[in-house]
C-alpha cells in the first residue's frame, strides 16, 4: 500500500550537532529515492537523491544511506544550522509504467534546530 | 530560471462549489505532478500530465480532474468541493524524460473549504 501522513515525528538538536533523520520506505520495487526539505508556508525542496545500486551519496553537508534489505533510508545533515529547521521527506520513486513520476512521500520528520 | 509558479496561493471557498488551480513549470519542463497535503495524510500524489496527456493517476475521486496545455502549463479542477478537500495543492514539474529526473515544487494552494 501507499504510505499516508500520521503524526508528525520530531527530531531536537543543538545547533553545530549532527542530525540524522530516518525513513522507512513501502515498495520494494522503487529503485528512486529523494530526501525534500519543507520549510514553513513553502513546497518541498530537493536535497539529494540515490539510486538503489547505491548505499551512500553525499552532497554538501548532507549524507543519504540507503539499506535496501530492510528498506530503510536515512539523511544525515553535519554541523545542523538553524536554517535547517524544516520538515523533511522521504520520497519513492517506483517507476509506475516507465518514466511516470508518481512519488510515494513519507511521513515527514519535523527537526528543531536549537540555537 | 524562474521557478515553478502557482496560482492563486489562496483560496476560500463553500461545499459544493467548484475549484480550478493553474501550475507553471519551469520553463523547459514538460512533466507537470500534482499533489495534495492534509495533516492527516501528508502528501499524496493526484496525477501527473506530460505532453498533454495523463500519464499516471493515484487513488482520488472524480472530482479531481487535471489538464496541460501546449505550453505545458497545468490546470487541476475539483468538482463539488467537500469539507475534506481543504488542503495544500502541490504541483512539481520536471523533465518528464526518465523517472529520476528531479521534480521541483511550486508553493502550493492553499484551499479552505468552508
Amino acid at each position: 500500500g501507499e504510505s499516508v501522513g500520521l503524526h508528525l515525528p520530531t527530531l531536537s538538536v543543538q545547533e553545530g550537532d549532527n542530525s540524522i533523520i530516518n525513513c522507512a520506505y513501502s515498495n520494494s520495487a522503487s529503485d528512486y529515492f529523494i530526501w525534500y526539505k519543507q520549510e514553513s508556508g513553502k513546497g518541498p525542496q530537493f536535497i539529494i537523491d540515490i539510486r538503489s545500486n547505491m548505499d551512500k551519496r553525499q552532497g554538501q553537508r548532507v549524507t543519504v544511506l540507503l539499506n535496501k534489505t530492510v528498506k530503510h533510508l536515512s539523511l544525515q545533515i553535519a554541523a545542523t544550522q538553524p536554517g535547517d529547521s524544516a520538515v523533511y521527506f522521504c520520497a519513492e520513486n517506483g517507476k509506475y509504467g516507465g518514466a511516470t513520476n508518481k512519488l510515494i512521500f513519507g511521513t515527514g520528520t519535523l527537526l528543531a534546530v536549537q540555537p | 530560471k524562474a521557478g515553478v509558479t502557482q496560482t492563486p496561493r489562496y483560496l476560500i471557498k463553500t461545499r459544493g462549489q467548484q475549484v480550478t488551480l493553474s501550475c507553471s513549470p519551469i520553463s523547459g519542463h514538460r512533466s507537470v505532478s500534482w499533489y495534495q497535503q492534509t495533516p492527516g495524510q501528508g502528501l499524496q500524489f493526484l496525477f501527473e500530465y506530460f505532453s498533454e496527456t495523463q500519464r499516471n493517476k493515484g487513488n482520488f475521486p472524480g472530482r479531481f480532474s487535471g489538464r496541460q496545455f501546449s505550453n505545458s502549463r497545468s490546470e487541476m479542477n475539483v468538482s463539488t468541493l467537500e469539507l475534506g478537500d481543504s488542503a495544500l495543492y502541490l504541483c512539481a514539474s520536471s523533465s518528464g524524460t526518465v523517472y529520476t529526473d528531479t521534480q521541483y515544487f511550486g508553493p502550493g494552494t492553499r484551499l479552505t473549504v468552508l
